[in-house]
């Protein structure tokens, strides 16, 4: 078990600019979800895997941005034109349900965006 | 969506000294869990505590979820307990979980 891990760690970009984001869940993992964290602030819910399946999106993800997890295991964030209000910390954690909605998430470090 | 909101906001405290930390929740919740955010950003898992009590060392905490809230025990608090600690909540609709507004805690030597 070597944890959830994100790439990159840091992302600097410019305004206007697509970035992309990866997260590799713990290996026998199937539920994974997408954070972003803005300072001061917890975490906030963006989207949710079970396996493959895109199951739910909040309202917060925009159209810009896009998640993939192709073959249940690593998943992308990408988010399109970038804005300086995207700048934030973008947070992945995956799980496994053990029971009826009983889980415990595991996070990865984060990838932190600035957007110039 | 469910409210989270979580007390104190902040926290110094001395090495040594205890601490109680609140989160209260505004709807009947499945799943809770207590998080450390160091100073990081790496979230840590301390406790999934839907209902009752669990202990880990130092740490407590306690859920009682007819009355929708939760409590987070620190005792002999240790400058490595420094960071931010959120309760997450996740409703009984739905697969989106809900952070509370963090209490940041430093202990000082």
């Amino acid at each position: 078990d070597t944890g959830v891990s994100q790439n990159p760690r840091h992302k600097i970009t410019k305004r206007g600019q697509n970035v992309t984001f990866r997260c590799d869940p713990i290996s026998e993992h199937n539920r994974l979800y997408w954070y972003r964290q803005t300072l001061g602030q917890g975490p906030e819910f963006l989207t949710y895997f079970q396996n493959e399946a895109q199951l739910e999106k909040s309202r917060l993800l925009s159209d810009r941005f896009s998640a993939e997890r192709p073959k249940g295991s690593f998943s992308t964030l990408e988010i399109q034109r970038t804005e300086q209000g995207d700048s934030a910390m973008y947070l992945c954690a995956s799980s496994r349900r053990t029971g009826y909605r009983r889980e415990t998430q595991y996070f990865g470090p984060g990838t932190r965006l600035l957007v110039l | 969506g469910i409210q989270v909101e979580q007390s104190p906001p902040d926290l110094i405290l001395q090495e040594g000294a205890n601490s109680t930390l609140r989160c209260n929740f505004s709807d009947s919740v499945n799943n809770l869990q207590w998080f450390h955010q160091n100073p990081w950003g790496q979230l840590i898992n301390l406790f999934y505590i839907p209902s009752g009590t669990k202990q880990n060392g130092r740490l407590s905490a306690t859920t009682v979820a007819t009355e929708r809230y939760s409590l987070l025990y620190i005792s002999s608090s240790q400058t490595t307990d420094s960071g931010v600690y959120f309760c997450a909540v996740l409703p009984n609709t739905g697969n989106q979980f809900y952070f509370g507004t963090g209490t940041s805690l430093t202990v000082i030597p």
